[in-house]
């Protein structure tokens, strides 16, 4: 079956520093990729996706590459914000069951100023 | 972009009493609408999926006859939690998607409260 492996959190970070946030899969077909974030006491917000290999999706500053060689999906940002401190998910949803979406166990980022 | 509204965004019932959550797609006709369910800090765990016109496949270890799911239009689905107690409580988020597409848009979420 789908899965999704999120790299294990919580992550602290300083204002400006670096962000990546490791995500691998294991799907069948050729799913779509997709990084989520949610705010406290909120629903989801779709962050960015990539439907297919090599395909970069980008948003507000994060990026993530889907690499079909290493199955991953990795997130980073250049240079975090105070407001980005939220948690994010990686998820994927196969073209064998559209819509259906497979989640990570989300990753807790707090950016201190 | 698509918009899936769910309605209400909180409630708090009593033990023993049935509480519905509506999801509705608002510009475009969802022909299939997934249920999750998501406990505090954990992730979305899929509850059910639903088919406009069909019955609802339901995860395993998910009781039906407690989460009672209608999907009777192409814009609306409903999840019914029939005679909640305390560990019902939980935030419930539903998605939709038409018919093909990969990605699924997702509702705001409700967070039941069962005292």
């Amino acid at each position: 079956g789908n899965s999704v492996t999120q790299m294990e959190g919580p992550v602290t970070l300083s204002e400006e520093a670096f962000l990546t946030i490791n995500c691998t899969y294991t799907a069948t077909g050729y799913p779509s990729l997709f990084w989520y974030v949610q705010y406290p006491g909120e629903g989801l917000q779709l962050l960015l996706k990539a439907t297919k290999a090599d395909d970069k999706g980008s948003n507000k500053g994060f990026e993530a590459t889907y690499r079909k060689e290493t199955t991953s999906f990795h997130l980073e940002k250049g240079s975090v914000q105070v407001s980005d401190s939220a948690v994010y998910f990686c998820a994927l949803s196969s073209n064998t069951n559209a819509g259906k979406s497979t989640f990570g166990d989300g990753t807790t980022l707090t950016v201190k100023p | 972009g698509a918009v899936v509204s769910q309605h209400p965004s909180w409630v708090i019932c009593k033990s023993g009493t049935s509480v519905k959550i509506e999801c509705r797609s608002l510009d475009f006709q969802a022909t299939t609408m997934f249920w999750y369910r998501q406990f505090p800090k954990q992730s979305l765990m899929l509850m059910a999926t639903s088919n406009e016109g069909s019955k609802a496949t339901y995860e395993q270890g998910v009781e039906k006859d407690k989460f009672l799911i209608n999907h009777a239009s192409l814009t609306l689905s409903t999840l019914t939690v029939t005679s909640a107690h305390p560990e019902d409580s939980s935030f419930y988020i539903c998605s939709a998607t038409d018919r093909g597409n990969t990605e699924a848009f997702f509702g705001q979420g409700t967070r039941l409260t069962v005292v």
